[in-house]
Parts: structure tokens; C-alpha cells; sequence
């Protein structure tokens, strides 16, 4: 059964860049979408962006211009960067797979535990 | 952008009782073609991260409880826990997968009456 887990830094520093990474175990990265999504703090789901295991991403246009999603067939594993971070930026923040079954966009199953990522000075 | 929007935004249900609960997509999500509908549903209790429930807004995922059902088609979609139960407890979000950028609704939070 795959699982995804997420890590990184809990904290971050205002216009600093928040970099987060995501484990996949009990299951190969390959043929899959693999995405990002965020929940600030009381609010609901945003969907940041995904990459496919061949490299190919698609980011939500409203934070394109600062995002960059990456992976790392060697380390089973993806990551998130996100550059010039506000408090805006306050959230927990998922991975998750494409769920199985899925064509073109999909669903999403299964998803990592979450990471809170805080930004203040 | 896809706007989902969830309605009510909080229900409070008697124990065995059923909890209703819907979501407008600001255009249609169904590919007549392959008559298939692009909207999934998500439970989220406390401190956890959002459970698939539904897919193709009618296809209950794997362990799913039948009391679990969604129903619709085009912008109107609905779904609907028979015989609630206390664990039902938490947020419901419905999700569009007909374009990107994939959107959610804002949540329905159901509590026991």
C-alpha cells in the first residue's frame, strides 16, 4: 500500500522560500501524477500544482510564478518549492497521488499526513 | 477557474438520520461524450488529511460504508449519508476534475444533533 510522507522545514522567514518534500514507500513513483495541495489554518483545500513522473507539470495559475514542483526517480520521492513567502502562505501541506482509475486531472488518493508550514519572522 | 460551491455550510443531524449536503460546480463537469461526471468527495475529521469517499460523483471508493452515496450530474451534484453515524462527524469537500486548475468547494461540516 503506498504512502506518502511529507517533511521539510516547519517554519519559515517571510520573501524566504518554503521547500518541502514528499516520500513515496510501498510503491514506485513512475506512471503516476503526484501533486501538491495546501489548507491554511480553519479554511479549505487549494490545489497547488502536480508533476508526472516523466517530468511534465501543471500549476495552478494563482501561484505559477512561484512554484516549482520536482522529483527524484532515484529517492522514490517529489518536492515543492515555493519562493517569496507571505504570512498568506500560513498552511498544512499535503502530497498526494492521482487516485487509480483516474484519466487526465483526477482525484486524489492516497495523501500524506500533512506539514504545517508557518511563516513569520 | 472551476467555482465549487458547497451548500450548507454546516448541518447538525440526529444519529440515524440522513445529512444531505450539495455542490454547484460554475459550469458543467459532466464529458457527455464519455458520460462520465468529474467530481469526487472527501471526509476530513480533526487533524487529519481528506479521505477520498466518491469518485466520477457516483463511484464509492473501496471500503467505503454504502450509507455513503452521491448523486448528480452536469453542475448540481449531491451527497448523502443515510443513517448517520458518530463517526460521520467532520468536513465534506467536493472536488472538480473536468479542468484545470482542480478546485474544491469550501466544506460542509456535519455534527450530531
Amino acid at each position: 500500500q503506498v504512502q506518502l510522507q511529507e517533511s521539510g522545514p516547519g517554519l519559515v522567514k517571510p520573501s524566504e522560500t518554503l521547500s518541502l518534500t514528499c516520500a513515496v514507500s510501498g510503491g514506485s513513483i513512475n506512471n503516476y501524477y503526484w501533486s501538491w495541495i495546501r489548507q491554511a489554518p480553519g479554511k479549505g483545500l487549494e490545489w497547488i500544482g502536480y508533476i508526472y513522473y516523466s517530468g511534465n507539470t501543471n500549476y495552478n495559475p494563482s501561484l505559477k510564478s512561484r512554484v516549482t514542483i520536482s522529483l527524484d526517480k532515484s529517492k522514490n520521492e517529489f518536492s515543492l518549492r515555493l519562493t517569496s513567502v507571505t504570512a498568506a502562505d500560513t498552511a498544512v501541506y499535503y502530497c498526494a497521488r492521482r487516485g487509480e482509475g483516474a484519466d487526465d486531472l483526477g482525484w486524489f488518493d492516497p495523501w500524506g499526513q500533512g506539514i504545517l508550514v508557518t511563516v513569520s519572522s | 477557474d472551476i467555482v465549487m460551491t458547497q451548500s450548507p455550510d454546516s448541518l447538525a443531524v440526529s444519529l440515524g438520520e440522513t445529512a444531505t449536503i450539495n455542490c454547484k460546480s460554475s459550469q458543467s463537469i459532466t464529458y457527455s461524450s464519455k458520460n462520465k461526471n468529474y467530481l469526487a468527495w472527501y471526509q476530513q475529521k480533526p487533524g487529519q488529511p481528506p479521505k477520498l469517499l466518491i469518485y466520477w460523483a457516483s463511484t464509492r471508493y473501496s471500503g467505503v460504508p454504502d450509507r455513503f452515496s452521491g448523486s448528480g450530474s452536469g453542475t448540481d451534484f449531491t451527497l448523502t449519508i443515510s443513517s448517520l453515524q458518530a463517526e460521520d462527524v467532520a468536513v465534506y469537500y467536493c472536488q472538480q476534475y473536468y479542468f484545470s486548475p482542480l478546485t474544491f468547494g469550501g466544506g460542509t461540516k456535519v455534527e450530531i444533533k
